[in-house]
């Protein structure tokens, strides 16, 4: 199975921040990738898929990049709905994998 | 709007099986998509079950395949896990998905979840 590896596992920002979160696959995957945001005790929701685009309604504050086996998220002015858990997806080959997930915290 | 609901017990006992059913709104299941389970222990990450065509063929993660039936009922719009033999570390909440395939690929992402249902293995 391909291991998806997510860096940093937490990190603090204060609202107006950069931040970027990055995704490596443990081979390539091309750009088979996808990025869902997680608020505590509700579903993940879609934000990117195919590495860099952006799914239909999601604010364009968020953009990812990457392909192979190195992926960014980047949100560019971070919102105060922003602080969640951010996980990677890998969907090139079976079984799907996730990333262990970034958990993103207001400093 | 598409909608995906589960239900089923959310306690069940160590060795027997655990039985989930999605049912899905606002959109036909048999019109195409695959159809899937994605669980997630109480504070951990996301692990990928397994995932069915709309015609019944099935994907599973290899380390759940020994356990694991998904099935589909195109006629109620639903359709069901069976998760064999469970034990604690079966506990978790789990989410059904409508999963878009990739192209030139396989592999799927998640573009619709259902709420999650918690279920916990004890006795």
């Amino acid at each position: 199975a391909i291991r998806m590896t997510q860096s940093p596992s937490s990190l603090s920002a204060s609202t107006g921040d950069r931040v970027t979160i990055t995704c490596r696959a443990s081979q390539g995957i091309s750009s088979y990738l996808a990025w869902y945001q997680q608020k505590p005790g509700k579903a993940p929701k879609l934000l990117i898929y195919a590495a860099s685009t952006l799914q239909s309604g999601v604010p364009s504050r968020f953009s990812g990049s990457g392909s192979g086996t190195d992926f960014t998220l980047t949100i560019s002015c971070l919102q105060s709905e922003d602080f969640a858990t951010y996980y990677c997806q890998q969907y090139y080959s079976y079984p799907i994998t996730f990333g262990q997930g970034t958990r993103l915290e207001i400093k | 709007q598409v909608q995906l609901q589960e239900s089923g017990p959310g306690l069940v006992k160590p060795s027997e099986t655990l039985s989930l059913t999605c049912a899905v709104s606002g959109y036909s299941i048999s019109s195409g998509y695959y159809w899937g389970w994605i669980r997630q222990p109480p504070g951990k990450g996301l692990e990928w079950i397994g995932s069915i065509y709309h015609s019944g063929s099935t994907y599973y993660n290899p380390s759940l395949k020994s356990r694991v039936t998904i099935s589909v009922d195109t006629s109620k719009n639903q359709f069901s896990l069976k998760l064999s033999s469970v034990t604690a570390a079966d506990t978790a909440v789990y989410y059904c998905a409508r999963q878009v395939r990739g192209i030139a690929v396989a592999g799927t992402w998640v573009d619709y979840w259902g709420q999650g249902t918690l279920v916990t293995v004890s006795s």
